[in-house]
């Protein structure tokens, strides 16, 4: 079955720290993954996405990695902003002739001064 | 560019009564999508539009949920008789191109409804 798991459920960090979202999937055959940021009552917006043969993407302070062997990607936020506050989404697209995309529940951060 | 409009943002009924959310997608995206995201969890496809025909309404409750998209453009999504559980935020998503091959969806801001 389908599945992205994301870790842990809520995180909260003080301003200016560093912390790392976990995202595990079991999504085949595999296109693309993305992690979106979702400020509270606002749609996702994309922050990166990732394909196969990508280990690393960057977006400022944001920088996504994949190990495609191991079905594992993480999201890691440098120097962190209260602005930060929000919760990240993996969202997984599977190729299986049509394209697939499968959510995860997402990680609430919280950024405190 | 314009993004992704939605409406109402807010809506407050009593279960059992009806309601309809509108959406207009980004200007030359031939695909929409309807999400249902409960408070706490990611959002759930509803149904998948490819300009005005059905790609995928498997997790639609067809029972007491309806969505239309004529001329291939906006889209209403209807829920009749709605209950307690239908309590969430309506997202509406286009992305141009063939059923979102690169993956990237561009959400409104939601409709968010509660049933009382």
């Amino acid at each position: 079955k389908n599945q992205v798991e994301q870790s842990p459920q809520s995180l909260i960090i003080l301003e200016g720290k560093n912390c790392t979202l976990q995202c595990n999937y079991t999504v085949s055959p595999f296109s693309n993954l993305r992690w979106y940021k979702q400020d509270t009552g606002r749609g996702p917006v994309s922050l990166t996405i990732m394909t196969f043969s990508e280990n690393t993407k960057s977006n400022g302070r944001y920088t996504a990695t994949l190990d495609a062997d191991t079905k594992q990607s993480s999201l890691h936020i440098t120097a962190s902003q209260l602005s930060d506050s929000a919760s990240y989404i993996c969202v997984v697209t599977s190729n299986t002739g049509g394209f697939k995309t499968i959510f995860g529940a997402g990680t609430r951060l919280f950024v405190k001064a | 560019e314009a993004g992704v409009a939605q409406s109402p943002r807010y809506k407050i009924i009593e279960k059992r009564q009806s309601v309809a959310f509108w959406c207009n997608p980004i200007s030359g995206h031939a695909t929409l999508y309807w999400y249902q995201q409960i408070l706490g969890q990611g959002p759930k496809l509803l149904i998948q539009f490819q300009n005005n025909g059905v790609v995928d309404d498997s997790q639609l409750p067809k029972d007491r949920f309806s969505a239309e998209r004529l001329k291939g453009v906006d889209s209403t999504l209807k829920i009749q008789p709605a209950k307690l559980e239908d309590s969430a935020v309506y997202l509406c998503a286009s992305s141009p191109g063939l059923a979102g091959i690169t993956g990237e969806l561009f959400f409104g801001e939601g409709s968010r409804l509660t049933v009382l």
